[in-house]
């Protein structure tokens, strides 16, 4: 089956660089949520989109951004990147009219150098 | 206030053997789900199982099965049968309405690492 698919799986940057991660949900699934995972930390919730409109906000830093598309996939766009952005990046994907799955893909792992 | 408590920071399990993983939730909303997800040390967040506030029933998916004690506000996870690929970081999480939006986020204890002995 068809998973939520994350790229790039790595990525390293420099200090005040922009980074853009992208996320594509599974086939159907309209809403889409980023997290954002410190080392040795549980997963933050960033922001989410249903039906490509931002539904819910997080902690997000104002130098992030996203937004979700017209296929349903979405990108996270971080700019001036400083060294503590570095993290695993989560994408999940569900379905807002039944709620009960919310699948995450395998993660972006930003390192900021 | 902790909405999510996990108050096992590190779990031992002998192979074959049953393992409860605690979770504790703190919520005013009367509809909300709670999730379990596994994170191996590869760092993909796998999900496990899923309670709804309204399920009569306990969950059970495989050897997972949540123990939901609604009053008390508590959603066990119950591993049976351990096997050694079940070592991994579990994360209990909850999902609540925010307004009337949909896509209402999730909100992860800090986890439990759990390691099955041989």
């Amino acid at each position: 089956a068809a998973g939520v698919i994350q790229s790039p799986r790595h990525l390293i940057k420099e200090k005040r660089e922009t980074a853009t991660l992208k996320c594509y949900p599974i086939p159907r699934h309209d809403t889409v949520y980023w997290y954002q995972q410190g080392p040795g930390q549980d997963p933050q919730f960033l922001i989410s989109f249903y039906e490509k409109m931002q539904s819910d906000k997080g902690s997000i830093p104002d130098r992030f951004s996203a937004q979700q598309f017209s296929d349903y996939h979405s990108e996270l766009n971080m700019s001036s990147l400083e060294l503590g952005d570095s993290a695993l990046y989560f994408c999940a994907s569900s379905v807002h009219s039944s709620g009960t799955e919310a699948f995450f893909g395998q993660g972006t792992r930003l390192t900021v150098v | 206030a902790q909405k999510i408590t996990q108050t096992q920071p590190g779990m031992f399990v002998q192979e074959k053997e049953a393992v409860t993983l605690d979770c504790t939730y703190d919520t005013s909303d009367p509809s909300y789900g709670l999730f379990w997800y596994k994170q191996p040390s590869s760092g993909e967040m796998i999900f496990l199982i899923y309670q709804g506030s309204y399920d009569q029933q306990n969950a059970t998916e495989g050897r997972y099965s949540l123990n939901f004690q609604k009053a008390r506000k508590s959603a066990n996870l119950v591993i049976s049968a351990s096997q050694l690929g079940d070592s991994a970081m579990y994360f209990c999480a909850m999902r609540e309405r925010v307004g009337e939006t949909s896509g209402s986020r999730l909100t992860f204890g800090e986890g439990t690492q759990l390691t099955v002995n041989p």
